[in-house]
């Protein structure tokens, strides 16, 4: 049983540039929450997609978008990168459209973004 | 306010001893749900333990215990019996009712001593 996966898991960008990380969830899991983590600190919640919508979104710009496609895999999309991009994006994964009252999410690996 | 608040940077602890890492947690949503994760440096967020609001038992989950004091709003993790291995970062975060976003401490650091 193959749990969250992400791609890639580093990744070195320039300033402007636009990025695009990818996750795909545990089987059977269909909701996909995405996170940011700095260095040093907890992650924070960026949206969360279900039925290929984004159903909740953090307080992060516009810049970070994301779509869900069919298959419950997803991605995170983010443009004109700046340096406080660079972190740790965490991408988890929940069964049932996340309506489990205990619910825990699954995490994956992470992508190490770096902006220089 | 912080949703989270994780008071404790880092932490020592001699291995095969017990250890408590301190949550505390700010809600007014009756229905809530408390996690625990484990962060080794690999970056993967493991879970570890669950309490629910309502839940009349500390969670248990073999060496890790929820320590669950609602009036307080706390909710510490006791590791018994620390290994090696449990030498990582320590998060706990909490979910209001059925919302979608779970909230994190800024986490704490493990180090199990041999």
């Amino acid at each position: 049983d193959a749990g969250v996966t992400q791609s890639p898991t580093h990744l070195i960008k320039t300033r402007g540039q636009q990025v695009t990380l990818r996750c795909s969830p545990k089987s059977g899991h269909d909701t996909v929450s995405w996170y940011q983590q700095a260095l040093g600190q907890g992650p924070q919640f960026i949206f969360q997609y279900y039925e290929e919508e984004e159903r909740q979104r953090g307080n992060f710009p516009d810049r970070f978008s994301g779509h869900q496609f069919p298959n419950y895999s997803s991605e995170l999309n983010v443009n004109a990168l700046w340096l406080g991009d660079s972190a740790l994006y965490l991408c988890a994964s929940t069964p049932g459209g996340g309506s489990v009252r205990r619910n825990e999410q699954f995490f994956g690996p992470g992508t190490r973004l770096t902006v220089l | 306010a912080q949703k989270i608040t994780q008071t404790q940077p880092g932490m020592f602890v001699q291995e095969k001893e017990a250890v408590t890492l301190d949550c505390t947690y700010d809600t007014s949503d009756p229905s809530y749900g408390l996690f625990w994760y484990k962060q080794p440096s690999s970056g993967e967020m493991i879970f570890l333990i669950y309490q629910g609001s309502y839940d009349q038992q500390n969670a248990t989950e073999g060496r890790y215990s929820l320590n669950f004091q609602k009036a307080r709003k706390s909710a510490n993790l006791v590791i018994s019996a620390s290994q090696l291995g449990d030498s990582a970062m320590y998060f706990c975060a909490m979910r209001e009712g059925l919302g979608n976003q779970f909230y994190f401490g800024t986490g704490t650091s493990l180090t199990v001593i041999p």
